[in-house]
Order: C-alpha cells, then sequence, then structure tokens
C-alpha cells in the first residue's frame, strides 16, 4: 500500500516503552477530539475521543489528555507493540454532526 | 456487518478527464463526508452529505461536486482534473446526531492524475 507519512514527524520507540504523541488544535471552539490511527494503504481508524468538558480518558492502553488553555491534545500508548507502527492523527470537531478537522500527523515507529 | 466500502481501490487518469468514486456507508449511517489526502498530510475536509443535500462543504473548487442516493450511497465527482488532485480520497460515513462524531473510514480510492 501507498505511504501516508512520507513527510511527518516521526516517533521511534522501543517495543514495551510507552509513546506520548502530541497535538495542538487550532480552533477554540472544538467541543470534541479524536484520535485516529492509520496504517499504510488503508483508512483513518478510530482510537478514542475526548469532549470538552473532559481533561483526561483512558482507553485500553490508551490515554488521552485535553489542555484547552493551551489548545493541546496528548495520546499516551503504553507498552507498546510493533502492530501500534501506523501514522496517527488528533482531530477536532465543533457542535456534532459537523465536519472533523485533521491535524498534522505524527509517524510512529516501534522498534523490536 | 460491511464498513465503509469504496470503489475503485485504484484510478489512474489523464489531466483534464472527469472522474467518479463511490462509497456505500456502513449499514445504520445515513450522513457521508469526503476527504482528500495528499501524500504525507492529514485528511483535508471536502463536503458531506445528508438527507441527498450537501450539507457542508470544505475549501474546495466547484470542480468537485457530489452525490447522495436514497440509499446513504455517495458519488464524488472530480471534473477537468488537475495534477494536483492526484490523491487518496476517503469516504466516512457516520449517524447525524448531535452528540455524534463517530466516522467510520473506507480505505480510500488512491487516484492518480498524469
Amino acid at each position: 500500500g501507498e505511504s501516508v507519512g512520507l513527510h511527518l514527524p516521526t516517533l521511534s520507540v522501543q517495543e514495551g516503552d510507552n509513546s506520548i504523541i502530541n497535538c495542538a488544535y487550532s480552533n477554540s471552539a472544538s467541543d470534541y477530539f479524536i484520535w485516529y490511527k492509520q496504517e499504510s494503504g488503508k483508512g483513518p481508524q478510530f482510537i478514542i475521543d475526548i469532549r470538552s468538558n473532559m481533561d483526561k480518558r483512558q482507553g485500553q492502553r490508551v490515554t488521552v489528555l485535553l489542555n484547552k488553555t493551551v489548545k493541546h491534545l496528548s495520546l499516551q500508548i503504553a507498552a507498546t507493540q510493533p502492530g501500534d507502527s501506523a501514522v496517527y492523527f488528533c482531530a477536532e470537531g465543533v457542535g456534532g454532526y459537523q465536519k472533523v478537522t485533521f491535524g498534522t500527523g505524527t509517524k510512529l515507529q516501534v522498534i523490536p | 456487518d460491511a464498513g465503509v466500502t469504496q470503489s475503485p481501490t485504484h484510478l489512474i487518469k489523464t489531466r483534464g478527464q472527469q472522474v467518479t468514486l463511490r462509497c456505500s456507508p456502513k449499514s445504520g449511517h445515513d450522513t457521508v463526508s469526503w476527504y482528500q489526502q495528499a501524500l504525507g498530510q492529514g485528511p483535508q475536509f471536502i463536503f458531506q452529505y445528508y438527507e441527498e443535500e450537501e450539507r457542508q462543504r470544505g475549501n474546495f473548487p466547484d470542480r468537485f461536486s457530489g452525490h447522495q442516493f436514497p440509499n446513504y450511497s455517495s458519488e464524488l465527482n472530480v471534473n477537468a482534473l488537475l495534477l494536483g488532485d492526484s490523491a487518496l480520497y476517503l469516504c466516512a460515513s457516520s449517524l447525524r446526531d448531535r452528540n455524534n462524531y463517530g466516522y467510520t473510514f473506507g480505505s480510500g480510492t488512491r487516484l492518480t492524475v498524469v
């Protein structure tokens, strides 16, 4: 499949370590934030979301942190596995069923 | 339960031609959004269809148009293709609800304009 990460910033982590991927969002009116994972040749896959009235949300091996003061979003992946290697995008939305705006992605490389 | 289905998966067109891409949404979804993803970039919103009407549009020229059918499937049409239209075109379906942002993406159509 095609590569979606040719010009993206890259984060390299050892297998088993924790990964932190950061994102700065642009619209202070955004009330919903999503992290997507995109593997080569595939469309973006939902990982975890968070609403603006929260500052932390946890899923299975993933945690999203939201800092509205500085418009910053982060994705933490615990015990990173080779299958986590992909491009990760943050996205933001306003008001439900509206368009979702994607940020620039980060390519995560897991070193075995 | 099938997810979002897009066709074709790959397409090569000549500059100036027209192209039609197709999308079948996930079962139960009624809204279709189209995104363009250039190599190494994040997806860019083109437009969204609900109840067979264009509801929102991103910053794309009128050469990009679409349609939604009564069965919720959708088409993206691009006229007068430019080399810069080469990209991965993604379709995302969702259920129109004020509290729902749940997009399901297809695997996309890779369009190459030569």
